[in-house]
């Protein structure tokens, strides 16, 4: 069946240090993959997608790359911002005839960006 | 453009109430989806609709829970007898077909159940 794994959290960070949230997934077929970030209190904003192997999505600083070969989508950022605290999520759509159907994420990420 | 209106944005009801969520697409999006976050979890996929259509219902529990997406207003989830441990967030999500594209789906803020 088609999954979505990603780092537990919290992951604390300094302001300005590295991000990397790690996302491997298993799925038949050839999906899109998806970052979701959800800020307190809020839904989920699309951060950035990639649809085919060896995309690169990018987005505020923060990018993934499509790796078919080691099923990732790992995120990253090289400098954090205090606003960067969130939950991510990792994502995969299952297409129905071309059109994305339903998103199957993973458990999310809970960043805290500390000053 | 309005993004995903849902309403209401919290909701609290006795165990054995109902509880009716409402969410109305994206302007020109024919196609929602529902999905529950439980605490600590990520999303679940429940339904996915088109206009007066149940496309996949593969993730809703097969008893109290009922969707739907009429061809006027918005679209419904109905939790019938709720007990406790349908608290949660529940999020709606819309996108458009056009054809062999692939779009995103489009996030409202969610309704946040809480069973007492």
């Amino acid at each position: 069946g088609n999954s979505v794994t990603q780092m537990e959290g919290p992951v604390t960070l300094s302001e300005e240090a590295f991000l990397t949230i790690n996302c491997t997934y298993t799925a038949t077929g050839y999906p899109s993959l998806f970052w979701y970030v959800q800020y307190p209190g809020e839904g989920l904003q699309l951060l950035l997608k990639a649809t085919k192997a060896d995309d690169k999505g990018s987005n505020k600083g923060f990018e993934a790359t499509y790796r078919k070969e080691t099923t990732s989508f790992h995120l990253e950022k090289g400098s954090v911002q205090v606003s960067d605290s969130a939950v991510y999520f990792c994502a995969l759509s299952v297409n129905y005839g071309g059109s994305q159907g339903n998103l199957i994420f993973g458990k999310g990420t809970k960043l805290s960006v500390k000053p | 453009n309005a993004g995903v209106m849902q309403n209401p944005r919290h909701l609290v009801r006795r165990r054995g109430q109902e509880a009716r969520l409402r969410c109305s697409p994206m302007k020109g999006h024919s196609h929602v989806y529902w999905y529950r976050q439980l605490p600590e979890e990520g999303l679940k996929f429940m339904v996915y609709l088109q206009k007066e259509n149940i496309i996949d219902e593969s993730g809703m529990p097969k008893e109290r829970f009922s969707a739907e997406f009429p061809k006027e207003g918005p679209s419904i989830l109905r939790i019938q007898q709720v007990v406790r441990g349908d608290s949660a967030a529940y999020f709606c999500a819309s996108s458009f077909r056009p054809g062999a594209q692939v779009t995103e789906a489009f996030f409202g803020q969610g309704t946040r159940l809480t069973v007492v």
